[in-house]
């Protein structure tokens, strides 16, 4: 059956620091993965997304994302964190175009100042 | 990319009673998919509504308990009926991404049933 898990439930960073929230799936294929990021009383709002090729992808607000086959990963990272980070952080994968997403449980990050 | 909007953004409901969430989108969509996000959890899939059929459920959702409405292809409603505090969650309706594997979500209503 597919799932995404995403093992860490709430982080906590220190403003300026690096961050990287971890996302494993579990999928027949290589399904299409994303992350998206909901803020307090906010909907989803998609960070990036991977279909194929290369496996470093790019996002918006300075986000990056690694696809690692072998590993069945793919890591959110950001090198300098912002206080206005501080939200619900979503792993979603898609079988297909128009398919439902599984999601995973989310990953609380917290910023200090 | 779409814009979606949902009514109500958030209600504070009696239990036993119903209350229909709206989901309008600006552009014309085949498939919507409704999500329940319970506290302190992920979303989960409730049902796909697809326009002139009937919705599709996923396991341990009814249709007696969430009835869909799909009357057009920019238009979907939700209805938790017979409410109890367990039905309090985030509910979120969504659309594709024409062409594209992503989608699109509302903000949520937030359901609290007392």
């Amino acid at each position: 059956a597919q799932s995404v898990t995403q093992p860490d439930i709430h982080i906590t960073v220190s403003e300026g620091a690096s961050l990287e929230l971890r996302c494993n799936y579990s999928y027949g294929a290589t399904p299409y993965l994303f992350w998206y990021v909901q803020s307090p009383g906010q909907g989803l709002q998609l960070l990036l997304k991977y279909f194929s090729g290369d496996t470093l992808v790019q996002g918006i607000k300075g986000f990056e994302a690694e696809f690692k086959r072998s590993q069945s990963s793919f890591n959110l990272r950001k090198p300098s964190v912002h206080w206005s980070d501080a939200a619900e952080y979503f792993c979603a994968a898609s079988a297909s175009t128009g398919n439902q997403f599984y999601f995973g449980t989310g990953t609380s990050l917290t910023v200090i100042p | 990319s779409a814009v979606i909007s949902q009514k109500p953004s958030r209600d504070i409901c009696q239990r036993g009673t119903s209350l229909t969430i709206q989901c309008q989108v600006d552009s014309q969509v085949t498939m919507m998919f409704w999500y329940r996000q319970q506290p302190g959890q992920s979303l989960t899939l409730i049902a796909t509504a697809n326009q002139g059929s009937e919705a599709t459920y996923e396991s341990g959702f009814v249709i007696d308990k969430f009835p869909i409405s799909r009357p057009n292809l920019t238009f979907s409603t939700l209805t938790v009926s017979n409410m109890s505090p367990e039905d309090s969650s985030i509910y979120l309706c969504s659309v594709p991404n024409t062409g594209l594997p992503e989608a699109f979500f509302g903000q949520g209503t937030r359901l609290t049933v007392v």
